[in-house]
């Protein structure tokens, strides 16, 4: 079955870093778009970034940009995002999500992540 | 606040038809595609409907979307419980230069 696998939840004190991954197989993953969304507790959806994996070309919405670093592997068909210092709002479910195929970067989000929890707290 | 501008709540009973609207702009709406997402309360989102690729397998023909300019609505006819969810809509955004999302509408089946 194609899905996208993420890693588990995580419990962090602010000022930590953590890097958070997104799987899928080669055939779902390489050639098509990957995007982050974060939900905050009891809230919508926020589009952070999104990524192709084929060449690691990247884009940010400005809410994000500089706060949070995406990144791929290929040769893993693996999907990162990363804090380098954590706060207290950043306390989230995070999700991957698989957009557009090839050049389309605006391709619908046809397939998500099971979601990955990040809890921040002294 | 989001960019696209959703109702925070709609509601029905058992086979009545609901619609949910997504307000936007000439830089989103007006010009791209418009793609709704279901989250089922507990789980991850799924993708609905999206006007620029095939109907998701497994989503019934109850669900139905247009646009008309820089809005667009989801109509759900024949309302079941399992209907009940929170609906998001999303576009691109040519002046961000990426996504962008309604707030979320929680439909509630009375």
């Amino acid at each position: 079955e194609v899905q996208l696998v993420q890693s588990g939840a995580e419990a962090k004190k602010p000022g930590e870093s953590l890097k958070i991954s997104c799987k899928g197989s080669a055939l779902s993953f390489i050639p098509y778009w990957v995007a982050w969304v974060r939900q905050m507790p009891g809230k919508g959806l926020e589009w952070m970034g999104i990524i192709y994996p084929g060449d690691s070309e990247t884009r940010y919405s400005p809410s994000f940009q500089g706060q949070v670093t995406i990144s791929a592997d290929k040769s893993i068909s693996t999907a990162y995002l990363q804090w380098s210092s954590l706060k207290a709002s950043d306390t989230a479910i995070y999700y991957c999500a698989r957009g557009g195929y090839s050049g389309n970067v605006r391709g619908a989000f046809d397939m998500w992540g099971q979601g990955t929890m990040v809890t921040v707290s002294s | 606040q989001s960019v696209l501008t959703q109702p925070p709540s709609a509601s029905g009973t058992p086979g009545q038809r609901v619609t949910i609207s997504c307000s936007g702009s000439s830089s989103n709406i007006g010009s791209n595609f418009v793609n709704w997402y279901q989250q089922l309360p507990g789980t991850a989102p799924k993708l609905l409907l999206s006007s620029n690729s095939p109907r998701p397998s497994g989503v019934p023909d109850r669900f139905s979307d247009s646009k008309s300019g820089t809005s667009a609505s989801l109509a759900i006819s024949g309302l079941q419980s399992e209907d009940e969810a929170d609906y998001y809509c999303a576009a691109w955004d040519d002046s961000l230069n990426g996504w962008v999302f309604g707030g979320g509408t929680k439909l509630t089946v009375l």
